[in-house]
């Protein structure tokens, strides 16, 4: 069976660290790989996905970037984070093909102080 | 592109009420629709699905029929529990089907 794996599980930084957060998933192959944020309420806004190595489309012009160096792992980075970056950060997997489901993961909680 | 809108909320319902979450989308064809649940802190689960007009979905006591007369995919659920409170999602595939958009989301708060 397919598994996601993200971590850590929180994060506090400062404002002006850089970030690093980490994806893999185990038990299938060339999935599509999917970023998220969650601010304070529910709402879950698209960062970045990929169909494969090194494709990489972003949905939101900011800070962030993400990269995915193999097939099954999935990076999102910032250089300097702001106070705005703080939120929940949500990794998500799907097999190819249209109209497939998203499989998540637990979650990032990311405190800017 | 591809659309959906869910009531808002949060429903607040007693232990062993009946439950309905509407969901209503805009599509270009006829894609897949899927419920999502996420429990307080973590990430989200998918619930349910259906892939074509007429099809229900169904698991852990909730249920969705994909109508495609009034473009609907409303949840529902006959007992509910303490712990179904939580936030669900209604979901479809956007029109390049690369990605899913997503619902803003309704709260569920079951009082015992």
């Amino acid at each position: 069976s397919q598994t996601i794996h993200q971590w850590p599980a929180t994060l506090v930084q400062p404002v002006g660290s850089p970030l690093s957060l980490e994806c893999t998933v185990e038990g299938t192959s060339n999935p599509n790989l999917y970023w998220y944020r969650q601010a304070a309420g529910r709402g879950l806004q698209l960062l970045f996905y990929s169909v494969g190595i090194g494709q990489i489309s972003s949905e939101v012009p900011q800070n962030l970037s993400a990269s995915r160096p193999q097939d099954r792992q999935f990076i999102l980075s910032s250089k300097k984070l702001l106070l705005s970056d703080s939120g929940f950060y949500l990794c998500a997997w799907s097999q190819r093909g249209g109209g497939q489901p998203q499989h998540f993961g637990d979650g990032t909680r990311l405190s800017i102080l | 592109g591809n659309s959906v809108t869910q009531m808002e909320g949060p429903v607040t319902l007693s232990e062993e009420a009946f439950l309905t979450i509407n969901c209503t989308y805009t599509a270009t064809g006829y894609p897949s629709l899927f419920w999502y649940v996420q429990y307080p802190g973590e990430g989200l689960q998918l619930l349910l699905k259906a892939t074509k007009a007429d099809d229900k979905g169904s698991n852990k006591g909730f249920e969705a029929t994909y109508r495609k007369e009034t473009t609907s995919f409303h949840l529902e659920k006959g007992s509910v529990q303490v712990s179904d409170s939580a936030v669900y999602f209604c979901a479809l595939p956007n029109s390049g089907y690369s990605t899913l958009t997503f619902g803003k989301g309704t709260m569920l708060l079951v009082s015992p």
